[in-house]
């Protein structure tokens, strides 16, 4: 699975539009892009995949480069519930069983 | 109400006793798996199942059992615990081994080994 990159943390102001970037240059064509967060010490949660194009759903929106290389994780109106830690993993759609978090990043979302 | 449901939320034990942590899930589901959370390493998958009667190992399985002999049900045995084993743990569940983002995961137990 390619190795992906997050910054450690960020900070977001209730309301305003939170994007969440990831690095991915190792990425491979038939890997996907998800993300998942965890809300302090409950389990992860599934917010979004994708391939090559953009992807929205009713959580968030995935923004991908068209070199693959790189993508963001955008959160349109940021609530105080959405502080938690976001992931970013690349993997196969078929890879298999196992989920490998990194170290994600902690969002604080402030009033 | 989909969910993965695990039991106890919280655990106090003390070494070698032996222990159950149950996962159920009411979502058909064929996939089952194990995962623990420590400062630092991230989520480290123990066992996981693919279907009644099959598991295998995940990366960090030592000091660890399962059994699947319902589809529902998946529990994590600490034959003899020890406290390199306190841990979060979380149970997770999924249609199948793919598409990935299927995965629910229950809400965790925190087990404490003095």
């Amino acid at each position: 699975d390619a190795k992906t990159t997050q910054p450690p943390s960020m900070d977001c102001a209730e309301g305003r539009a939170a994007n969440l970037p990831c690095n991915h240059s190792t990425i491979s064509g038939n890997e996907y892009v998800y993300w998942y967060r965890q809300i302090h010490s409950q389990g992860p949660q599934y917010i979004i995949h994708g391939l090559k194009n953009n992807e929205t759903n009713e959580m968030a929106s995935l923004i991908i480069t068209e070199d693959r290389k790189s993508s963001t994780l955008i959160l349109p109106h940021a609530t105080l519930r959405d502080t938690a830690v976001y992931y970013c993993i690349v993997r196969y759609n078929n890879a298999g069983n196992m989920l490998t978090f990194g170290g994600g990043t902690r969002l604080m979302v402030k009033p | 109400e989909a969910q993965v449901t695990q039991n106890p939320r919280y655990l106090i034990t003390v070494t070698g006793k032996k222990l159950t942590v149950t996962c159920s899930q009411n979502m058909n589901h064929e996939y089952m798996s194990w995962y623990r959370q420590d400062p630092g390493l991230g989520l480290r998958q123990i066992y996981y199942s693919m279907n009644v009667e099959v598991t295998d190992k995940g990366d960090v399985p030592e000091g660890y059992k399962v059994s699947r002999k319902e589809k529902r049900n998946f529990p994590l045995i600490l034959e003899s615990p020890s406290p390199n084993q306190t841990s979060l743990y979380f149970c997770a569940s999924s249609p199948g081994l793919q598409p990935l983002y299927g995965y629910t995961f229950g809400s965790g137990t925190r087990l404490t080994v003095v």
